[in-house]
């Protein structure tokens, strides 16, 4: 079992939708949660962490986590074709050294 | 600098070369980590420097790969021997803690090709 799954994708949603983004995790200690995006060629850009259960709302963009499931979310609001990109979910892993990525999810944002 | 700086930002080799690859972390950042990056593939964790020393090497994939920050700054990652299974892109991050509750900001990576 990986440390972070992620549905790989790609999840097509329409230009003004709700995209919603999901990631489990196995390490029960994990105690932070981060939100990267990836645009193709380029390297991982923070969007959003949480650490508490619960959901945090940042523009667009808000983050869950159900710790008791083992379950982090991202939901994007008001998609824009801007938002195409892969989106990789990562926790702290193995005691809290170790940043573990999932494998990302690619988000198509269609016209 | 403003963020996480690596050179070189494309490198290419022989099978059997040696390689350096470095990283400048953001400035007062005390943790920095290397990543290795395969297509279609998330981040995988190589190793964490918190300061001088390293934290957690156990990505390391074998003894080929060695990394150093002896001044707990700038890092090198060093690859002996290389095989063109090492081509993919390396990535360095730092944080300004190394703590769970301190994000990492990555630079923007060297694709290491091994022909």
């Amino acid at each position: 079992q990986k440390e972070v799954e992620q549905n790989s994708g790609p999840l097509s949603v329409p230009e003004g939708a709700i995209a919603s983004l999901n990631c489990t995790y196995s390490d029960r200690g994990s105690q932070s949660f981060f939100w990267y995006r990836q645009y193709s060629g380029k390297s991982p850009e923070l969007i959003m962490f949480i650490y508490s259960n619960g959901d945090k709302e940042d523009g667009r963009f808000t983050a869950q986590l159900n710790k008791a499931s083992q379950y982090v979310s991202l939901l994007i609001r008001d998609s824009q074709p801007s938002d195409s990109a892969t989106y990789l979910c990562a926790a702290f892993t193995g005691g809290g050294n170790k940043l573990t990525f999932g494998t990302g999810t690619q988000l198509k944002v269609e016209l | 600098g403003a963020g996480v700086s690596q050179t070189p930002s494309n490198k290419v080799t022989e099978k059997g070369k040696y390689v350096e690859l470095r990283c400048d972390p953001i400035s007062g950042h005390t943790a920095l980590y290397w990543y290795r990056q395969s297509l279609g593939q998330g981040p995988e964790f190589l190793i964490y420097f918190q300061g001088t020393g390293a934290a957690d090497d156990s990505g390391l994939p074998n003894d080929r790969f060695f990394a150093v920050r002896p001044e707990g700054s700038v890092s090198t990652l060093k690859i002996q021997r290389t095989e063109r299974g090492d081509s993919a892109v390396y990535l360095c991050a730092s944080s300004q803690r190394g703590t769970s509750n301190s994000p990492l900001h990555f630079g923007n990576g060297t694709r290491l090709t091994v022909t």
